[in-house]
């Protein structure tokens, strides 16, 4: 069965940091990846995906995540952080194959990132 | 206008109560799902549709049902709320097997 795990809970980083939330990723074949964020009171906005092809994908925001296959993950990075950065990040992985519950994503806890001025 | 819209917002209600939460799309997608995030537990699939007439559960749909009007409606009834089932509910879409777009999520209390 698909699961993820986002190891860190909450991430506290100063602004102007640089930053990488973890995100691994148990599955038996190549899955899509996706990256959402959860600003306070908001719902989920995606910020990257990765189907196929190049394995390091640009996001909005500044962000970009590599897709390593021999380590299943799929680590969100940003070079230097901004204050409004601080929300709530999720890692989310959906399958590829057809038939089933395809097309439906499993989520990781969330990671809750802070940022000091 | 959002793409994706819930209502209420916000709700407040009884334990044993009825409610409905509602659920429009303008994206044009088949595909819609509910789940609800818990702190610490982020998001869990009740349940999903992939088109009109096809419904099926997700991860948590005990207490839970759900009707499919038309492709661009798809709501969330709890037929007796409990206070376990406060929560953030969300309603996403998505065109087959791409990225999943969220509402703005509805806010729960069940006193």
């Amino acid at each position: 069965a698909q699961s993820v795990t986002q190891p860190d809970i909450h991430i506290t980083v100063s602004e102007g940091a640089s930053l990488e939330l973890r995100c691994n990723y148990s599955y038996g074949a190549t899955p899509y990846l996706f990256w959402y964020v959860q600003s306070p009171g908001q719902g989920l906005q995606l910020l990257l995906k990765y189907f196929s092809g190049d394995t390091l994908v640009q996001g909005i925001k500044g962000f970009e995540a590599e897709f390593k296959r021999s380590q299943s993950s799929f680590n969100l990075r940003k070079p230097s952080v901004h204050w409004s950065d601080a929300a709530e990040y999720f890692c989310a992985v959906g399958a590829r194959n057809y038939g089933g519950s395809q097309g439906n994503l499993i989520f990781g806890k969330g990671t809750k990132l802070s940022v000091k001025p | 206008d959002a793409d994706v819209t819930q209502t209420p917002r916000n709700r407040i209600t009884k334990t044993g109560k009825r409610i409905m939460l509602e659920c429009s799309q303008t994206k044009g997608h088949d595909r819609m799902y509910w789940y609800r995030q818990d702190p610490g537990l982020g998001l869990r699939l009740i349940y999903y549709s992939f088109d009109v007439k096809d419904i099926n559960k997700g991860e948590i749909s005990d207490g839970y049902s759900v009707s499919r009007q038309a492709q661009a409606k798809f709501s969330l009834s709890l037929e007796s709320a409990i206070p376990n089932q406060t929560a953030l509910y969300f309603c996403a879409t998505s065109a087959g097997k791409e990225t999943q777009y969220f509402g703005p999520g509805t806010r729960l209390l069940v006193l």
